[in-house]
């Protein structure tokens, strides 16, 4: 069975481009998440979707960041415009209702 | 949301030795897991115990929910086994939503 899948890895910027990363979850979870890990700490939640609806979205901020979840399955995150703040690991994550989570590799981002 | 605290916050230890990792949170869980972080920035699920004692190999955890901790043990260590190990809880809410403690860096020497 595959696992979650992002890309891309690595992703360099300048602050004010803007930046997307792809989630193509494990086949048939139908809850994804997205969290942001700085360096030296644990992730922390952005936003969760159910099927195609963003359940919880309260830690995302919402002037720079937005998500989406097409037909239930992939999901793109962006960011625009980026800051230098926004430096870290973006990882998704999924499972089947509101069991075990598997997660993706991530991408890191630099902004410069 | 959840506060989780784990310690020690740092180990080394020598390859073969046996090593206990802990977990406290502060509310009840309606799911808990262990992940092992390694080098390259991945998490690898080691176990989903949101109660009672699960073993893999090596690894083995203890969950005690109404005491709101969880053991992580880890026996006969090997260089591998280094990285980051993180505690994750689920609140009661049902959301599922996981709130990470800080982790325990596990360096093991040869």
């Amino acid at each position: 069975e595959a696992g979650v899948v992002q890309s891309p890895r690595y992703k360099i910027i300048e602050k004010k481009q803007p930046v997307a990363f792809w989630c193509n979850p494990i086949s048939g979870h139908n809850t994804l998440y997205w969290y942001l890990q700085n360096l030296g700490q644990g992730p922390e939640l952005l936003i969760r979707y159910e099927n195609e609806e963003a359940v919880d979205d309260s830690q995302l901020p919402k002037d720079r960041f937005s998500a989406e979840r097409l037909k239930g399955v992939d999901s793109t995150l962006k960011i625009q415009p980026a800051e230098l703040g926004d430096s870290a690991v973006y990882l998704c994550a999924s499972s089947l209702s509101k069991r075990e989570q598997f997660f993706g590799p991530g991408t890191r981002l630099t902004v410069l | 949301g959840i506060q989780v605290e784990q310690s020690p916050p740092d180990l080394i230890l020598q390859e073969g030795a046996n090593s206990t990792l802990r977990c406290n949170f502060s509310d009840s869980v309606n799911n808990l897991q262990w992940f092992h972080q390694n080098p390259w920035g991945q998490l690898i699920n080691l176990f989903y115990i949101p109660s009672g004692t699960k073993q893999n190999g090596r690894l083995s955890a203890t969950t005690v929910a109404t005491e709101r901790y969880s053991l992580l043990y880890i026996s006969s260590s090997q260089t591998t086994d280094s990285g980051v190990y993180f505690c994750a809880v689920g609140g009661p809410t049902g959301a599922n939503n996981l709130f990470f403690g800080t982790g325990t860096r596990l360096t093991v020497i040869p």
